[in-house]
């Protein structure tokens, strides 16, 4: 049974850099042949897609955030990580991690528990 | 403004059905797969429905799937307190070359 877990700070200062790390157990990241997820969901709000990576380090990103995400992949730990830029109190966020089904790479299945993640100063 | 559209909310008594639509484009449901999520609060979605029809392990029949077109449609049946949640649903967009969801809808049961 694939697990994930987000660990990163709660609080981030204005203009600086979130960073986040979803840690995968139970499964190897570099033997799927799908794209690891991040999501997020501003409090009150709905699902907000934020980009998602490949063991190979291939990646996608939502438009609206793309100028400020970098989503990247450690496959010696079994680890991707989250970068945004310049946060605004607008991300302030239950950040998720999640990954499809073996068998379907079109949904997410395996969620982490979430991470909240508050922009103040 | 999500790409996909969703009633804000639905409600229906307890044993009876409810529906949730979700409406999008040719780029997006059109031409790929649907999955649908629960999300009770405080807790992260849960995957109900993929593959536009299909139930993971463990998931009741009660949950069911469906596409049309540009739409997509959740089938909840014999309703219970335990069904009171947010429902989500997702798919590709090809054209943003972007996962996209839905805005959300909020499952009352009376």
């Amino acid at each position: 049974q694939l697990q994930l877990r987000e660990s990163g700070p709660g609080l981030v200062k204005p203009s600086e850099t979130l960073s986040l790390t979803c840690t995968v157990s139970g499964g190897s990241i570099s033997s799927t042949n799908y794209y690891w997820g991040w999501i997020r969901q501003p409090p009150g709000k709905g699902l907000e897609w934020i980009g998602s990576i490949y063991y190979s380090g291939s990646t996608y990103y939502n438009p609206s955030l793309k100028s400020r995400v970098t989503i990247s992949v450690d496959t010696s730990r079994n680890q991707f990580s989250l970068k945004l830029s310049s946060v605004t109190a607008a991300d302030t966020a239950v950040y998720y991690c999640a990954s499809p089904r073996p068998d379907s790479s079109s949904c997410y299945h395996y969620w982490g528990q979430g991470t909240l993640v508050t922009v103040s100063s | 403004q999500s790409v996909l559209t969703q009633p804000p909310s639905v409600s229906a008594a307890p044993g009876q059905k409810v529906t949730i639509s979700c409406s999008g484009g040719s780029s997006n449901i059109g031409n790929n797969y649907v999955s649908w999520y629960q999300q009770l609060p405080g807790t992260a979605p849960k995957l109900l429905i993929y593959d536009n029809n299909k139930r993971p392990s463990g998931i009741p029949d009660r949950f069911s799937g469906s596409k049309s077109g540009t739409s997509a449609t959740l089938g909840i049946t014999g309703l219970q307190t335990g069904d009171e949640a947010d429902y989500y649903c997702g798919t590709w967009d090809s054209s943003l070359s972007a996962r996209v969801f839905g805005g959300g809808t909020k499952l009352t049961v009376l």
